[in-house]
């Protein structure tokens, strides 16, 4: 199975930042590697697939890099209502697998 | 728009049985393949299983297979698990999903559920 890990595990802070998170393979995916948001009490929401393709209707302050193993998710200026959870998922290969997530706090 | 509602949720004892259910709308349930993926309670996420357009290719993780069965209705536009021999490391809330493929460029969920939570107790 790929293992999925992020970083960092939790962070803080404020509207307007920018906020960077990483998510790591344990083996090559190649592009396969999508982004999730994810509040409490809401179903998660797709903002980038395919590594670095921005889902429709997400805002352009939401971007992702990376191929291989290593990717990242970029916020370009926090915005309130980005204070979530954020998830990587590889669909590489069965099992999919989700990283640990993200938790973007209020600072 | 799409929209998919999970349902049969509830409270079950260890050993025993549940099946849920998915009702989708807004888009053409038989184009696409759909999966099931939990989150336990102060836990991540968890994909647990999915299903081809015609029912034909079905995949399952470690932790479930050979208890829980995936299956689909295209006339009904309808999803389900039938999920057996449940266990407290179970508990969870339970989402449907569509998954987008196109091959070579693209699979994700592409759209969620809400949810339906199932527990799991002696």
């Amino acid at each position: 199975d790929i293992q999925m890990t992020q970083s960092p595990s939790s962070l803080s802070a404020s509207v307007g930042d920018r906020v960077t998170i990483t998510c790591r393979a344990s083996r090559s995916i190649s592009f396969y590697l999508n982004w999730y948001q994810h509040k409490p009490g809401k179903a998660p929401k797709v903002l980038v697939y395919s590594a670095s393709s921005l889902q429709s209707g997400v805002p352009s302050r939401f971007s992702g890099s990376g191929s291989g193993t290593d990717f990242t998710l970029t916020i370009s200026s926090l915005q309130p209502e980005d204070f979530a959870t954020y998830y990587c998922q590889q669909s590489f290969s069965t099992p999919f697998t989700f990283g640990p997530g993200t938790r973007v706090d209020i600072k | 728009q799409v929209h998919l509602v999970e349902s049969g949720g509830g409270l079950v004892k260890t050993g025993g049985s549940l099946r849920l259910s998915c009702a989708a709308s807004g888009f053409t349930f038989s184009d696409y393949y759909m999966s099931w993926i939990r989150q336990a309670p102060g836990k991540g996420l968890e994909w647990i299983s999915y299903i081809d357009s015609s029912g034909n290719i079905i995949y399952y993780a470690d932790s479930v297979r050979g208890r829980f069965t995936i299956s689909r209705d295209n006339v009904n536009s309808s999803l389900s698990l039938q999920m057996n021999s449940l266990r407290a490391e179970d508990t969870a809330l339970y989402y449907c999903a569509k998954y987008d493929i196109l091959t070579g460029y693209y699979e994700y969920f592409d759209h969620w559920g809400q949810g339906t939570l199932v527990t799991v107790s002696s």
